[in-house]
């Protein structure tokens, strides 16, 4: 079990908003910068938002990434059907390792 | 264009060691932060290590520390990771990935750009 909490499934039909929580604690999420990553079956995982809210060149504006607290989102604005992945959010925490959370598992309808 | 190229995987028995290598390309190898991440059959990433530019400084997950050694050798272009005392629960696809140019803080910065395609290690008696 990660100790940093995402859903284990989202889902949501073309054009729809879908949001993925990550829940963590004062010593991670609280304290360090997050990020959130992408990854389609068989591929490897791609940088989407980096430091809370920052896209990576090429990286459609229709995901955004906030962090309040202890807590981290990630949205996904006007679904599509190639947005159907795994999303994994990821920080640093301050007993010196990196985490991922769990993954949450977005599926369009 | 960046590549990182992952070598070394295969069957170990419970116990064993292996070492991994991941060669770069495209890129100023010494320039950057190094990270390993694996991924079991069937489940989420999981964090395993991360090594600063120049190779002074490491940091590791708990459930790999003291069994597991990164390192690099920046003349080479080349991240290496030794496992030792395996465990079948180390059974996963372990990836390398491009971490930080970032000198601030820079283990803290899970920016990871880059990602190679991974080699198994499977961990069975």
């Amino acid at each position: 079990q990660s100790v940093l909490t995402q859903p284990p499934s989202a889902s949501g039909t073309p054009g729809q908003r879908v949001t993925i929580s990550c829940s963590g604690s004062s010593s991670n999420i609280g304290t360090n910068y997050v990020y959130w990553y992408q990854q389609r079956p068989g591929t490897a995982p791609k940088l989407l938002i980096y430091t809370n809210d920052q896209r990576p060149s090429g990286v459609p504006d229709r995901f955004s990434g906030s962090k309040s607290g202890s807590s981290a989102s990630l949205a996904i604005s006007g679904l599509r059907s190639e947005d159907e992945a795994y999303y994994y959010c990821a920080v640093w925490d301050d007993s010196l390792s990196g985490l991922f959370g769990g993954g949450t598992k977005v599926t369009v309808l | 264009q960046v590549q990182l190229v992952e070598s070394g995987g295969g069957v170990v028995q419970p116990g064993r060691s292996l070492r991994l290598s991941c060669t770069a390309s495209g890129f100023t190898f010494s320039g950057n932060a190094l990270h390993w991440v694996r991924q079991a059959p069937g489940k989420g990433l999981e964090w395993v290590a991360v090594i600063s530019y120049d190779g002074s400084n490491q940091f590791y997950a708990d459930s790999v520390k003291g069994r597991f050694t990164i390192s690099r050798d920046n003349s080479k272009n080349t991240l290496y990771l030794q496992l030792n005392a395996l465990r079948e629960e180390d059974t996963a696809v372990y990836s390398c990935a491009r971490g930080t140019s970032v000198s601030s803080q820079w283990m803290k910065r899970l920016n990871l750009d880059r990602w190679g395609q991974g080699t198994l290690v499977t961990v069975s008696s």
